[in-house]
């Protein structure tokens, strides 16, 4: 089983959609949880950053964290055109290697205008 | 700018012929690490440091090698790629309890 396991899309939506991605995992060790960016040919950029179980919200992006469930999505409201890329879900935590992260392989979302 | 700097962030070569990619980061970053991105597969660790002189092997280091003489710099060394090195290569950094930070990619062709 897979540490961490996303769906890969692809996901279309017209703009102004509600958009939910989503991740489950498999290891309670896990400590932070992180949603990245990745428009073609450049690096993943950190959307959310997040601790503990919850919701936090960022503009229109809400992460959503239930360690109970081993679940974490995230929310983009009002959908953009530019809101098109491929959306990571990533998980850390303290192994006897140190602090390690952990990545989904990512869901592919176009929003068609 | 906060940033990690990779380099070359295209390189096309043969098989057998050695290569190095340059990554640096400004943040003062104790933790680096090396990527490879394929399609259907994600991102696969190949090598990470957790400070100067102490590296370890990810998921992937076959035919890969690291060195980490500097805080900041973190090169990846291909001593004889192979067509299967073929790929997308991402280095970041971070320091304990903070998320990564991404370079912006070098997509490397071995033909």
């Amino acid at each position: 089983q897979k540490e961490v396991e996303q769906d890969p899309g692809p996901l279309s939506v017209p703009e102004g959609a509600i958009v939910s991605l989503n991740c489950t995992y498999s290891n309670s060790a896990f400590q932070y949880f992180m949603w990245y960016r990745q428009y073609s040919r450049k690096g993943p950029e950190l959307l959310m950053y997040t601790y503990s179980s919850g919701n936090k919200e960022d503009g229109r992006f809400t992460a959503q964290v239930d360690k109970s469930s081993k679940y974490i999505s995230l929310f983009i409201r009002d959908s953009q055109p530019s809101d098109s890329a491929t959306y990571l879900c990533a998980m850390s935590g303290f192994t006897n290697t140190g602090n390690q992260f952990y990545f989904g392989t990512g869901t592919s979302l176009t929003v068609i205008p | 700018e906060a940033q990690v700097t990779q380099n070359p962030r295209y390189l096309i070569t043969v098989t057998g012929k050695k290569l190095t990619v340059t990554c640096s980061q400004n943040m003062n970053h104790e933790y680096m690490s090396w990527y490879r991105q394929d399609p259907g597969l994600g991102l696969r660790q190949i090598y990470y440091s957790m400070n100067v002189e102490v590296t370890d092997k990810g998921d992937v280091p076959e035919g890969y090698k690291v060195s980490r003489k500097e805080k900041r710099n973190f090169p990846l060394i291909l001593e004889s790629p192979s067509p299967n090195q073929t790929s997308l290569y991402f280095c970041a950094s971070t320091d304990p309890g903070s998320p990564l930070h991404f370079g912006n990619g070098t997509r490397l062709t071995v033909t």
